[in-house]
Order: structure tokens, then C-alpha cells, then sequence
């Protein structure tokens, strides 16, 4: 079947433009997750839903990054304002049982 | 809190010697392990994962990882690498608890293969 997928693949935008990312779970899949890779950093984990509850949101760097999670399904994060240090790729992943992730193939964000 | 220490940042190996990438976690509770692959401009697969039982786990293409508890290791052997292996290979941790910490990855290690 269809995996995770994610889109764009690639996004440029200009520091203090808003953007939205965008992923769509495997069918069936209950929980979805999102990751930042970044070379300084490494994999940072950054927030997770669980079905239609409300997630935890300790994880997202600052409050210019945002998420939901429409329908149980396809979830969009949203960074206001974006800054250098948010160039970065951006993974999703989704989970029928919590420890078996699998992972989109991300979304490539330059700010210039 | 959990982390993962991946010492080697890259490991340069010829092509169909044997490899050994490290992995050591630190945490509170007990974990599961995992180990990804990430091929160029590809996006993260699970190679191999530990929840319980055997402390010896095999991927089907031929690596294999094994946990020691009192070493906190799970250390990613193949006794013949191929070209086609060349990737970035992460180890990662999770809470058996419940999945709202995600997992915590270790920064890589970066498999490269000579000819």
C-alpha cells in the first residue's frame, strides 16, 4: 500500500514568510508524528498525535511552529514568521502501534 | 529522559569486510531499540527493532543488532558490507510506556563503502 507522504518535497521562502507543510499518514495509521533533521541538531523530535486527541506540544521549538490534525488524518505544521534556524527537513511518521514508525520522505525547508 | 550516543560520526569500511556501528542509550526505564537507514535523499526506513525476548535481532538484508542490558548497548553488525549499504544509519530509543515522547534518535553514523 501507499506510504507517508509528504509535501512539498522542497520549500524556499523568505525569513518572516509563513509557511505550511503537509503529511498524509498511512491509511489506517492512528498516530502521526513530526521530526526536524537539521545538521546541528540531528533528529529532533517535535510533536505527536494520537488519533482525534489533542496533542502534545512541548516538543515544537517555539510558538511560531503550530499543528493539527484534521479527521484523525492528513496533518499540517504551520511555522510563522520563519527564521534561518528553521531551515531544516521536516519528517512526518505514522504509527499503528506506537514503536513501529514509518516515515515520510520529508520536506526539505530553505529560508533565505 | 532518554538519550542515545552514537560515537563513530562516520565509519569508512571496504567493500565485504565486516562493520560495526555503536550504539549506547541512557535511560530510567526500560526501552525499546530500533535502528533506521537513511539512503541519499531518502527518507527513513526501520531496519531492525528490539522490544522483547531474544536480545539478537536480523534484518533481511543481513545486518543484525544485539541488546546488552548491562553494557545499555545495541551495537549494528554485518559481517559483509556492500556498496549498496552505503547510508546514514541512525539508533534510536522509545518509551514501552506510550509513544507521546516520539523516538529519541542518536545524531548518526555515516557508513561509507570503498571499493
Amino acid at each position: 500500500g501507499a506510504g507517508v507522504s509528504q509535501s512539498p518535497s522542497n520549500k524556499v521562502t523568505e525569513k518572516g514568510k509563513d509557511v505550511e507543510l503537509r503529511c498524509d499518514p498511512i491509511s489506517g495509521h492512528t498516530a502521526l508524528y513530526w521530526y526536524r533533521q537539521s545538521l546541528g541538531q540531528g533528529l529532533e523530535f517535535l510533536i505527536y498525535f494520537q488519533g482525534n486527541s489533542a496533542p502534545d506540544k512541548s516538543g515544537l521549538p517555539s510558538d511560531r511552529f503550530s499543528a493539527e490534525r484534521t479527521g484523525g488524518s492528513v496533518s499540517t505544521l504551520t511555522i510563522q514568521r520563519t527564521q534561518q534556524e528553521d531551515s531544516a527537513v521536516y519528517l512526518c511518521a505514522s504509527s499503528l502501534r506506537f514503536h513501529e514508525q514509518y516515515f515520510g520522505p520529508g520536506t526539505r525547508l530553505t529560508v533565505t | 529522559a532518554q538519550s542515545v550516543t552514537q560515537l563513530d560520526s562516520q565509519v569508512p569500511v571496504f567493500e565485504e569486510a565486516p562493520v560495526e556501528l555503536r550504539c549506547n542509550y541512557s535511560s530510567s526505564v526500560s526501552v525499546y531499540l530500533f535502528w533506521y537507514v537513511q539512503y541519499p535523499n531518502q527518507g527513513l526506513q526501520l531496519l531492525l527493532k528490539y522490544l522483547s525476548g531474544s536480545t539478537l535481532v536480523e534484518s533481511i538484508n543481513g545486518f543484525e543488532a544485539e541488546f546488552n542490558k548491562s553494557q545499555t548497548s545495541f551495537h549494528l553488525r554485518k559481517p559483509s558490507v556492500h556498496i549498496s549499504d552505503t547510508a546514514e544509519y541512525f539508533c534510536a530509543v522509545s518509551d514501552p510506556r506510550g509513544g507521546a515522547d516520539g523516538l529519541t534518535f542518536g545524531k548518526g553514523t555515516h557508513l561509507i563503502i570503498q571499493p
